[in-house]
């Protein structure tokens, strides 16, 4: 029972495609967040999503497009896939906007060659 | 411009010791700061947090201090156990909760038998 899952765990694309990373939650959470962990380890957020509605989006390239059909499901698109987006994209959800700790998906990692 | 600082990459200490890892933060606006925990292949776990209204919260094995003065942040593990080696980030977050964590680069801590 995978509270928070995302798929696919390891995706592997040519620059200039278009994917898309899908991310689930079975928590009952209220938000839902997109973090990229990068070459360099760190782990940033990119966008942020409350009950469906876009809270926040950080500096992130407009090719990058989420998706919130229900507050369950928190998906990312990317459009025109460039070398620098390959990273580790984690899927999070926290029970109240603002408050509470992460919970995280398992990653996925993303390679553009 | 890191906000969050890990500054030792990785943390090697004897099954049994305790284990300190160190994070130091610039930005005076955070109110609290979280640690997580990951393995290899998994997301990052949330291990404790502390808000800036202490200096101290305590549970089970690990504790984390806050001087604020300093801006410095520490996660003691005592005692240390295998099943704690993992990599260890520390992050933080203005406004008191979970929104738009801001993470330091990660500490590999490596416990010897």
């Amino acid at each position: 029972d995978t509270a928070v899952s995302q798929t696919p765990k390891y995706l592997v694309t040519q620059m200039g495609n278009d994917k898309s990373i899908k991310c689930e939650q079975n928590l009952g959470h209220d938000t839902m967040y997109w973090y990229k962990q990068d070459s360099k380890k760190f782990l940033k957020i990119m966008f942020s999503y409350n009950n469906k509605e876009l809270i926040i989006n950080e500096t992130v390239p407009n090719r990058f497009s989420p998706k919130s059909p229900d507050k369950a499901h928190l998906n990312l698109h990317i459009n025109s896939l460039e070398l620098g987006d390959s990273a580790v994209y984690f899927c999070a959800s926290s029970q109240l906007q603002g408050v509470g700790e992460l919970f995280f998906g398992e990653g996925s990692r993303l390679t553009v060659l | 411009d890191q906000q969050v600082k890990q500054n030792s990459p990785s943390l090697s200490v004897q099954e049994g010791r305790i284990s300190i890892l160190n994070c130091d933060y610039t930005n005076s606006m955070f109110d609290y700061f979280l640690w997580y925990k990951k393995y290899p292949a998994e997301g990052p776990t949330f291990l404790i947090s502390i808000s800036s209204i202490k200096d101290k919260n305590e549970d089970g094995r690990f504790t984390v201090f806050l001087n604020k003065s300093a801006k410095h942040l520490s996660l003691h593990i005592v005692p240390s156990q295998p099943g704690d080696s993992a990599v260890y980030f520390c992050a933080a977050s203005e406004g008191g909760g979970a929104d738009g964590l801001t993470f330091g680069k990660g500490t590999h801590l490596i416990i010897q038998p």
